[in-house]
């Protein structure tokens, strides 16, 4: 059962538009949320991570949104630039030792 | 230079030859965790360690161990390999503060993964 989903499997943007990634939980218990960015041959690496308390976290070109009754969370980047391409996989985790990764959802974002 | 090294970073075996991925981190990290990548799948936890000596399965362990007897070393051993364990493997390591994920120090800074062939 995955906890976690990302039913997008790819996703391609034009330079200089919106990218909108999205991420749905099914575990109620989850109260932290973490997006991480992975460039092919290399390891994930942490971007953006937003508490169940805030509904809206951002960090320069990117912001994550948080839905909790939708049980929702989005990602957007703007503007989108080439090196933003990469795989982008939305994490879960409550208050256990675990954090629960998504199937990630490949961004191209093309000139 | 922070960061998490595992070796090999690439391998190809055959079914039943024992091998064991290594993973160091000089962060002075608590939490030692290893993930499997797949297709469709996402990122799978295979087991994960609190601390020196205390270990526990992830979601998928079957097929696989660890040890942890020094803080920055967490090496992943497959007994038998078998081609199902074909994947691509990660390893990585955080603070881990007390109350679990909900910390700002639970970010995990991951190695630059191994892909494993099993034949």
């Amino acid at each position: 059962d995955q906890q976690v989903k990302q039913n997008s499997p790819s996703l391609s943007v034009q330079e200089g538009r919106i990218s909108i990634l999205n991420c749905d939980y099914t575990n109620s218990m989850f109260d932290y949320f973490l997006w991480y960015k992975k460039y092919p041959a290399e390891g994930p690496t942490f971007l953006i991570s937003i508490s169940s308390i805030k509904d809206k976290n951002e960090d320069g070109r990117f912001t994550v949104f948080l839905n909790k009754s939708a049980k929702h969370l989005s990602l957007h980047i703007v503007p989108s630039q080439p090196g933003d391409s990469a795989v982008y996989f939305c994490a879960a985790g409550d208050n256990t030792d675990k954090l629960i990764f998504g199937t990630g959802t490949r961004l191209q974002v093309f000139p | 230079e922070a960061q998490v090294t595992q070796n090999p970073r690439y391998l190809i075996t055959v079914t039943g030859k024992k091998l064991t991925v290594t993973c160091s981190q000089n962060m002075n990290h608590e939490y030692m965790s290893w993930y499997r990548q797949d297709p469709g799948l996402g990122l799978r936890q295979i087991y994960y360690s609190m601390n020196v000596e205390a270990t526990d399965k992830g979601d998928v362990p079957e097929g696989y161990k660890v040890s942890r007897k020094e803080k920055r070393n967490f090496p992943l051993i497959l007994e038998s390999p078998s081609p199902n364990q074909t994947s691509l493997y990660f390893c990585a390591s955080s603070l881990w503060a007390s109350g679990g994920a909900n910390s700002g120090a639970n970010v995990l800074t991951f190695g630059a993964g191994s892909r494993l062939t099993v034949l």
